[in-house]
């Protein structure tokens, strides 16, 4: 089974509109951490946000907020007011235990924003 | 300060030619990765280094690929007798232990193609 799934390949926006993008996760590792990160068309990762598994209110980064359910095992990205330049791939990732372990990426959403 | 530098940026090579790519982390981060993105997937996980420490090696697709991390420092990737099926970005990232929550510096990638 995958770790993590992102069901959505591709998303369309407005400009100024709010959009989620969806993120389902698989562990059985009580402690872990889940990661969102944007990767323009020129290529390098960018992260956005950041929420661990014990953490009690949903993480949130300027224009980025992540909604966590942890019975439901999602961890949805919520891009507000969207703006052109957030047109990019969107990946999730999820690092089990603490420490430096790896993390597990998905396959990725493609998020376009028009004007 | 500098981010993680990655060279070269683009690579072309011929089938079986072996090729070396190159990974700068931060300054002082002790763990480092490599990971490979093939065209429309996400992030496959390859080899993972922490300080001292024996390096992580379960990613790694075939005995072709082998990667060094000197003086706990620059990074190496080599991949002998290319395979056309080897074409991807190969990120690096680094991480430090100070950071937290802990989040993850990617270089800009190096792009191979394999003719």
């Amino acid at each position: 089974a995958q770790k993590i799934t992102q069901t959505q390949p591709g998303m369309f926006v407005q400009e100024k509109e709010a959009v989620t993008l969806d993120c389902t996760y698989d562990t059985s590792d009580p402690s872990y951490g889940l990661f969102w990160y944007k990767q323009p068309s020129s290529g390098e990762m960018i992260f956005l946000i950041y929420q661990g598994s014990y953490d009690q209110q949903n993480a949130t980064e300027g224009r980025y907020s992540l909604n966590f359910q942890k019975a439901r095992k999602s961890a949805n990205l919520v891009i507000s007011a969207s703006q052109l330049g957030d047109s990019a791939m969107y990946f999730c990732a999820m690092r089990e235990g603490g420490g430096y372990s790896t993390l597990t990426f998905g396959k990725g959403t493609m998020l376009l924003v028009s004007p | 300060g500098a981010g993680v530098s990655q060279s070269p940026s683009n690579k072309v090579t011929e089938k079986g030619k072996d090729v070396e790519l190159r990974c700068d982390p931060i300054s002082g981060h002790t763990a480092l990765y490599w990971y490979r993105q093939s065209l429309g997937q996400g992030l496959e996980f390859l080899i993972y280094f922490q300080g001292n420490s024996a390096p992580d090696k379960s990613g790694l697709p075939s005995d072709r690929f082998s990667a060094e991390r000197t003086g706990g420092s620059v990074s190496t990737l080599t991949i002998q007798r290319t395979q056309q099926e080897d074409s991807a970005v190969y990120l690096c990232a680094s991480s430090s232990s100070r950071d937290r929550p802990q989040s993850w510096y990617f270089g800009p990638g190096t792009r191979l193609l394999v003719l």
